[in-house]
């Protein structure tokens, strides 16, 4: 199955400043990475995806990039503001299984 | 967009009694239902998979007899927490997906406590 590390575990940051998230994932059979935002008590929110036959995606102050060479994606969050403290969580879609693995989640702290 | 409906939303239950508890999906067939736990500041943690019409697949370590699955239309699914303690108290939240289509639509969750 897919194993997914994701790093770090927590993230502060000063308000305007950038966010980073990485994930490595071990199968190279994924091909579809989507970011999810979790505020406390409530679902995970779908922020941004990518799939494998691309680098990189924007969405505004959100971008996603990846390297199947090495298998990593990264979340890039710019102009952080206090709206953006949440939990994120990263994950691979293995065709095969048509499942989703998940990182173990990164809380970032936006300080205003 | 896709939508998936959990139902409660939150429940308190004594020790010993079952919890059921529903997924729908709204406006879509959902081919795959996925049942996830998440405990307070963790990932989450998948618990089984049910494709409409056949038996669930539980992940190791969750007891299948004590997490009853149930996905007996493309438009529900149902969990029961039998003979519930207060280790089962958790954050539990379904997702359904079609086949052929990447990715989730979660429902909202249910925080279920034992007491």
């Amino acid at each position: 199955g897919e194993n997914v590390e994701q790093h770090p575990s927590t993230l502060s940051v000063q308000e305007g400043d950038s966010a980073v998230i990485k994930c490595t994932y071990s199968d190279s059979a994924s091909n579809y990475f989507p970011w999810y935002k979790q505020e406390l008590g409530k679902r995970p929110q779908l922020i941004i995806d990518i799939r494998s036959n691309v680098g990189e995606k924007k969405d505004q102050r959100i971008a996603v990039t990846l390297n199947k060479t090495a298998k990593h994606f990264s979340l890039h969050i710019t102009e952080t503001q206090p709206e953006d403290s949440a939990v994120y969580f990263c994950a691979a879609w293995f065709s095969n299984d048509y499942k989703l693995s998940f990182g173990a989640g990164t809380t970032v702290t936006v300080r205003a | 967009g896709a939508v998936v409906s959990q139902h409660p939303s939150r429940v308190i239950c004594k020790s010993g009694t079952s919890v059921k508890i529903e997924c729908r999906s709204l406006d879509f067939q959902a081919t795959t239902m996925f049942w996830y736990r998440q405990f307070p500041k963790q990932s989450l943690m998948l618990m089984a998979t049910s494709n409409e019409g056949s038996k669930a697949t539980y992940e190791q370590g969750v007891e299948k007899d004590k997490f009853l699955i149930n996905h007996a239309s493309l438009t529900l699914s149902t969990l029961t927490v039998t003979s519930a303690h207060p280790e089962d108290s958790s954050f539990y939240i379904c997702s359904a997906s079609i086949r052929g289509n990447y990715g989730y639509t979660f429902g909202s969750g249910t925080r279920l406590t034992v007491v």
